[in-house]
């Protein structure tokens, strides 16, 4: 399977404590999107990465959040403190944009996180 | 923050219906995307149409899009229940960043 795929595709953790998700992308996509998805709404855009370079962050990102893209491969999205708020699901998405072209993103399963 | 917003929210057809659900957005495009999305899943991506088409084909699927109302539509004919899943609309607004906006989504339910 060369999709998208995302580790763990659920996480259970206690407020307070820190998780962590990995997102491996299509190889070769050099663009990567992190999405939070709450019940019953659309995905939300939170941060992107060209290569390895994390170019934008939404305001939803707060200081809680960091995510990493080493090498321009797999990315990493780390929550600090969890806050029962931040229970949704996380999804990864790649692309292989090229400047100035729009292409489509294919996302992952998404990981579930339930913060108790 | 949501692009815009999905009309119906929900809708239940019989198969063998028709199926079509409108999303509006707020902001100029590149182009806007149509997703679907299976009860706890990832989303799949079902049609890109750009901001200088009007119409569009896949399969079962016709999209239509209206820059100067900033609406477009998905229609789905000959329904199958395999087609019941929430469907969202998502638009490109920037030309760099590549982010999709997320319409909140219709729910579709296809009976047999």
């Amino acid at each position: 399977d060369t999709g998208v795929s995302q580790n763990p595709r659920h996480k259970i953790t206690k407020r307070g404590q820190n998780v962590t998700f990995r997102c491996d992308p299509i190889s070769e996509h050099n663009r990567l999107y992190w999405y939070r998805q709450t019940l019953g709404q659309g995905p939300e855009f939170l941060t992107y990465f060209q290569n390895e370079a994390q170019l934008e962050k939404s305001r939803l990102l707060s200081d809680r959040f960091s995510a990493e893209r080493p090498k321009g491969s797999f990315s990493t999205l780390e929550i600090q403190r969890t806050e029962q708020g931040d229970s949704a699901m996380y999804l990864c998405a790649s692309s292989p944009r090229s400047s100035g072209r729009a292409d489509t993103q294919y996302f992952g399963p998404g990981t579930r996180l339930t913060v108790l | 923050s949501q692009q815009g917003e999905e009309d119906p929210q929900a809708l239940s057809i019989q198969e063998g219906e028709n199926a079509t659900m409108n999303c509006s957005y707020k902001t100029s495009i590149n182009n806007l995307q149509w997703y679907r999305q299976n009860s706890g899943r990832g989303l799949v991506h079902l049609i890109l149409i750009r901001s200088n088409e009007r119409e569009k084909h896949s399969g079962r699927l016709r999209v239509t899009l209206d820059t100067s109302k900033k609406s477009s539509s998905l229609l789905i004919t000959a329904s199958r229940a395999a087609d019941t899943a929430s469907y969202f609309c998502a638009t490109d607004a920037t030309s760099n960043t590549g982010k999709l906006i997320f319409g909140q989504g219709t729910t579709l339910q296809v009976k047999p």
